[in-house]
């Protein structure tokens, strides 16, 4: 079956701690972006990348970090510098000038 | 810039209740619009989409026309059911293929 991936589907984290979440793709896209999700409000975009080896920030960017070394992954992590990072996740995938599909969220609790 | 904005909710309709949320867009140019679902906890899933002007999308049962002349994307449905209950995005994606989605609308079905 072909899909997104996303894990943990719940992670803590500790104060001062950078914490990754994982995003993996089989459906073949070249692009993958990342959202933030708040209670009552829409998704905001952290970073995106179009190709491999390459990304960019998005509307919200400070804070975390991406990478994009294979065309199935883009994995994010929530630096320390992340003050305020308790939020919904969402990963998304598409074929360049096609729909975004999603994954199923990981959502970020701070201990 | 480019904007989606959408009628606030919760909306609550009783089961077989006739559907109708509101969104309005700003965008340069035509933009292919969406209709997302969220289904408590999990990720987006598309619902619906239409690319030009004058389209009209449907799934489910759901339905949404393009309108130009009035930057719409209403989305209807006839008969509404329990398991209708999410949260509706309204989204646009810009000629850079980002998307811009709107704050969301939940809907709450009462049987």
């Amino acid at each position: 079956d072909g899909g997104i991936t996303q894990s943990p589907k719940y992670l803590f984290r500790k104060e001062g701690q950078n914490v990754t979440l994982s995003c993996e793709q089989n459906l073949n896209h070249d692009a993958m972006y990342w959202y933030r999700q708040d209670p009552g409000q829409g998704l905001r975009l952290i970073y995106y990348s179009q190709i491999v080896n390459d990304f960019q920030k998005g509307d919200i960017a400070e804070g975390y970090s991406v990478s994009r070394e294979k065309k199935e992954s883009f994995p994010l992590t929530v630096t320390s510098a992340q003050k305020n990072p308790t939020a919904f996740y969402l990963c998304a995938s598409s074929i360049r000038e096609e729909t975004q599909y999603f994954g199923p969220g990981t959502r970020l609790l701070v201990l | 810039g480019n904007s989606v904005t959408q009628m606030e909710g919760p909306v609550t309709l009783s089961e077989e209740a006739f559907l109708t949320i509101n969104c309005t867009y700003t965008a340069t140019g035509y933009p292919s619009l969406f209709w997302y679902v969220q289904y408590p906890g999990e990720g987006l899933q598309l619902l619906l989409k239409a690319t030009k002007a004058d389209d009209k999308g449907s799934n489910k049962g759901f339905e949404a026309t393009y309108r130009k002349e009035t930057t719409s994307f209403h989305l209807e449905k006839g008969s509404v059911q329990v398991s209708d209950s999410a949260v509706y995005f309204c989204a646009l994606r810009r000629r850079d293929d980002k998307i811009i989605f709107g704050k969301g609308t939940r809907l709450h079905i009462l049987p």
